[in-house]
């Protein structure tokens, strides 16, 4: 049963449009959500992060929205670059109850292609 | 700056092999999480360490295990190893002093199970 689902596998956009990737949970412990960029053969490196007293958090081009009550959380890319295209992870967070570390719980990904 | 360093980078073993993989986070960072990400698959939480215990445990198997050593580097041990072993293995780390949520992936072992 997967807590965290990313129903689009994969995007096209055009450069210089809006990128709109949609992610979905299923858990309310979850307090912390990030999303993560992933090219081959690299790991995953952060993007962009939003506590769950927010709606939305902003970081230059990126933007990450969350509406608690449907338990969804999108990110969007203003404007596209061809640079963006990667695995676009979203990743929610509870505390670890053992102690102060937290586990991420990912999403299946979705390939986001930018077309020059 | 520095990263998180995983090695080996390749790695090909045989059916019921052992293999170690290392993971080496990155400077005061006092956790580490370990994920296993199949073909085609999402990462998937494997086990975690802070303050060198083990403080939580995910889909890891049994044939598995790992560790936490007093420099902080970490190892993760997989005996018997399975075809369905093969896969991409992470290691992250992260501060909680910082309070940082983030976690900083390294760029992963491929295992590949003949």
């Amino acid at each position: 049963d997967q807590q965290v689902k990313q129903n689009s596998p994969s995007l096209s956009v055009q450069e210089g449009r809006i990128s709109i990737l949609n992610c979905d949970y299923t858990n309310s412990m979850f307090d912390y959500f990030l999303w993560y960029k992933k090219y081959p053969a690299e790991g995953p490196t952060f993007l962009i992060s939003i506590s769950s007293i927010k709606d939305k958090n902003e970081d230059g081009r990126f933007t990450v929205f969350l509406n608690k009550s449907a338990k969804h959380l999108s990110l969007h890319i203003v404007p596209s670059q061809p640079g963006d295209s990667a695995v676009y992870f979203c990743a929610a967070s509870t505390l670890i109850s053992s102690g102060s570390a937290r586990q991420l719980t990912f999403g299946s990904g979705t390939q986001l292609t930018v077309l020059p | 700056a520095a990263g998180v360093i995983q090695s080996p980078r390749h790695l090909i073993k045989e059916k019921r092999e052992t293999a170690t993989l290392k993971c080496y986070p990155i400077p005061r960072h006092d956790t580490v999480y370990w994920y296993q990400q199949g073909p085609g698959q999402d990462p998937q939480f494997l086990i975690s360490f802070y303050e060198k215990m083990q403080s939580d445990k995910g889909s890891i198997p049994d044939r598995f295990s790992a560790q936490q050593f007093s420099d902080y580097h970490s190892e993760l041990n997989m005996s018997s190893l399975e075809l369905g072993d093969s896969a991409l293995y992470f290691c992250a780390s992260s501060s909680t002093d910082r309070a940082n949520e983030k976690l900083f992936f390294g760029s992963g072992t491929q295992l590949s199970v003949l």
